[in-house]
């Protein structure tokens, strides 16, 4: 099981269309990132929040520690907004900690 | 200013041979860290330097993997007798560490694509 759970896997929408991106995880956190990867392999942090909420542009993130859970929303969506978004936690594991990734949600917005 | 720049972009090696991947980073980002993405699969912590502090290597997958990095410059990370299952995208990421290495925004590099045949 892997300590940092997304769903969905995949996600295909219209434009226009509210998108909402889980992600969970095990054991508690005191921060948590949202990764976009675009279709040709580049990598962009998009968020790191420790409580709350956080918003830049048409992307919304929220977190909430207690919970265990945050969520990427992407409002009004667009055929460039495809990508795989990836959250990230840095976990404990045998004495070091170090950041733990989702495998990842494949997201497509259709025209 | 520049990014997070790799080199090479592909490298294309064969079974047995030695590769060397090189990752510069931001100009003053203590902290540099690298990742593995094999195909179709989610990203792997493989180390993390933090300035002058003896790097983190527990995410090394074996000891054919090596990486070092001088003060708060440029890292090279090795792979001795590479196997096919190396085959993979490195990517290197460097941050501040304003409040502690996984608790400030990463700038990742476009990695370097790792083909052992």
């Amino acid at each position: 099981k892997n300590e940092v759970e997304q769903s969905p896997q995949n996600l295909t929408a219209q434009e226009g269309e509210f998108i909402t991106i889980n992600c969970s995880y095990s054991v508690g956190i005191s921060a948590l990132h949202w990764l976009q990867q675009h279709p040709g392999g580049g990598i962009v942090s998009l968020f790191m929040l420790s409580s709350g909420k956080k918003k830049h542009g048409r992307l919304i993130a929220t977190i909430n520690i207690q919970e265990k859970h945050s969520s990427l929303h992407i409002t009004a969506s667009h055929p460039r907004d495809s990508a795989v978004y990836i959250c990230a936690a840095p976990l404990w594991n045998f004495g070091n900690e170090k950041l733990t990734f989702g495998t990842g949600t494949r997201l497509t917005i259709i025209p | 200013g520049a990014g997070v720049s790799q080199s090479p972009s592909n490298k294309v090696t064969e079974k047995g041979k030695d590769v060397e991947l090189r990752c510069d980073p931001i100009s003053g980002h203590t902290a540099l860290y690298w990742y593995r993405q094999r195909l179709g699969q989610g990203l792997e912590f493989l180390i993390y330097f933090q300035g002058n502090s003896a790097p983190d290597k527990s995410g090394l997958p074996s000891d054919r993997f090596s990486a070092e990095r001088t003060g708060e410059s440029v890292s090279t990370l090795t792979i001795q007798r590479t196997q096919q299952e190396d085959s993979a995208v490195y990517l290197c990421a460097s941050s501040r560490l304003d409040a502690g290495p996984y608790y400030n925004e990463q700038f990742f590099g476009p990695g370097t694509r790792l083909t052992v045949l």
